[in-house]
């Protein structure tokens, strides 16, 4: 069936970039995208990325996805203590389902 | 302003007694869903709906039951509300492509 893998945790110091990895099984995915979740908070969309696409820039934001692979990262350039939180991958498959990853929590350390 | 509202946002109950989440869209969206989010475990799809009276199962649908008889609005029921039910529970809407709104969520808590 579908699944979409995240590792859990990912620890960076402030000022590094930060990367995040995903990986999904279902390749007739439309969409993939990245979520951020702060403590005690709905969901945010920061990015997301159509299936035809390899890469995507959102100012600090840089998405790559490795389509042979089934891979999708999330890379956050100048990582600030801001930036901690939980991020989550998802894909979307026909009819509206959009599958999530476990989330990844990131700490940003001063 | 575009939004989707859930109501309550937070609600403690006891086992057995019957709830209903509601969720509101402003957007003229299609598609709704409801999920579920419990640590570790990512957030979860119980229910969703492409359209007015189309509703179809997710990963998670058994304890709950859902109805989608207006566009704008897809409320969550638990019929017999058990423990294994507490958890944070968010509402979303979308066109089908791109964006998907999501509620604040609704934290419950069944004892």
């Amino acid at each position: 069936g579908e699944d979409v893998e995240q590792s859990l945790f990912l620890s960076v110091r402030e000022g590094d970039s930060s990367v995040i990895n995903c990986t999904y099984t279902d390749s007739s995915s439309t969409y993939l995208y990245w979520y951020k979740q702060e403590p005690g908070a709905g969901l945010q969309l920061l990015t997301y990325i159509f299936s035809n696409m390899d890469m995507k820039q959102d100012q600090r934001l840089t998405v790559l996805l490795n389509k042979k692979d089934k891979h999708l990262s999330l890379r956050i350039a100048d990582t600030q203590t801001g930036d901690s939180a939980i991020y989550f991958c998802a894909e979307s498959i026909w009819g509206g389902k959009l599958i999530f990853g476990q989330g990844t929590e990131l700490s940003v350390k001063p | 302003e575009a939004q989707v509202t859930q109501n309550p946002r937070y609600l403690i109950t006891v086992t057995g007694k019957k709830l209903t989440v509601t969720c509101s869209q402003n957007m003229n969206h299609e598609y709704m869903s409801w999920y579920r989010q419990d640590p570790g475990l990512g957030l979860r799809q119980i229910y969703y709906s492409m359209n007015v009276e189309v509703t179809d199962k997710g990963d998670v649908p058994e304890g709950y039951k859902v109805s989608r008889k207006e566009k704008r609005n897809f409320p969550l029921i638990l019929e017999s509300p058990s423990p294994n039910q507490t958890s944070l529970y968010f509402c979303a809407s979308w066109t089908g492509l791109e964006e998907q709104y999501f509620g604040p969520g609704t934290r419950l808590t069944v004892t």
